[in-house]
């Protein structure tokens, strides 16, 4: 069956430095892979799309990659500051009209 | 342009009541669906649709059901609440073409079931 794996535990790091979140998926060959962002109380908010013949994509201090013979994507925020602070959640994403399923999210953590 | 608009934004219901969680959004989407967010667990789809009269099941459809007879809305219902249904429920909707394909959240049902 499907599985996509997010790291469950909370990652901490120090402001400044960057964060790398991956996302792992198996029984998958998704077109794109998107990342979103969820704070408490709230409903998630698309950040990144990544297309499977894209290895990187950048946005500002984000970077995602992608590598579909490792069904991989590491998610990065260069330069953290403690606003980056939430739930990632990633989503391989097929094509046209099938469901889309989540990770089950990452909680990073910065601290000042 | 509201968005995806969800009501109510908080529920309690007593075991074996019914109810249904309203989901609208105004952009036109063809895709929307339903999760369930408990600690833990992330978001695991509950029941999705790919246009007017197009229902079909995710991850976690029992105890659910779902009608989409407009393009706009997207109801849930719970036949009987169980405590095993208290969760948040988001609803999201998305184009099934363009750039990004982005879903777009719902603020969120908070449902307890006693």
């Amino acid at each position: 069956s499907q599985k996509i794996e997010q790291n469950s535990e909370a990652l901490n790091i120090q402001e400044g430095k960057t964060a790398t979140l991956t996302c792992n998926y198996t029984n998958y060959s998704p077109a794109y892979l998107q990342w979103y962002r969820q704070d408490p109380g709230r409903g998630p908010v698309f950040l990144l799309l990544i297309r499977e013949n894209e290895k990187e994509k950048r946005k500002e201090r984000l970077k995602v990659t992608f590598d579909t013979t490792l069904k991989q994507s590491l998610f990065h925020i260069t330069a953290s500051q403690p606003a980056d602070s939430a739930t990632y959640l990633c989503a391989p994403l097929p094509g046209g009209y099938q469901k889309v399923t989540f990770g089950t999210g990452t909680k990073l953590q910065v601290i000042p | 342009n509201a968005g995806v608009t969800q009501t109510p934004k908080f529920q309690v219901l007593k075991t074996g009541q019914s109810m249904t969680l309203q989901c609208a959004q105004d952009m036109n989407h063809e895709y929307m669906s339903w999760y369930r967010q408990d600690p833990g667990m992330g978001l695991r789809l509950i029941h999705y649709s790919v246009g007017a009269g197009i229902t079909d099941q995710g991850e976690v459809p029992n105890g659910y059901n779902v009608s989409r007879s407009t393009t706009e809305d997207f109801p849930l219902r719970l036949l009987s609440a169980a405590p095993s249904q208290t969760s948040v429920y988001f609803c999201a909707s998305r184009q099934t073409s363009g750039e990004y394909n982005e879903q777009f959240f719902g603020p969120g049902t908070r449902l307890t079931v006693l």
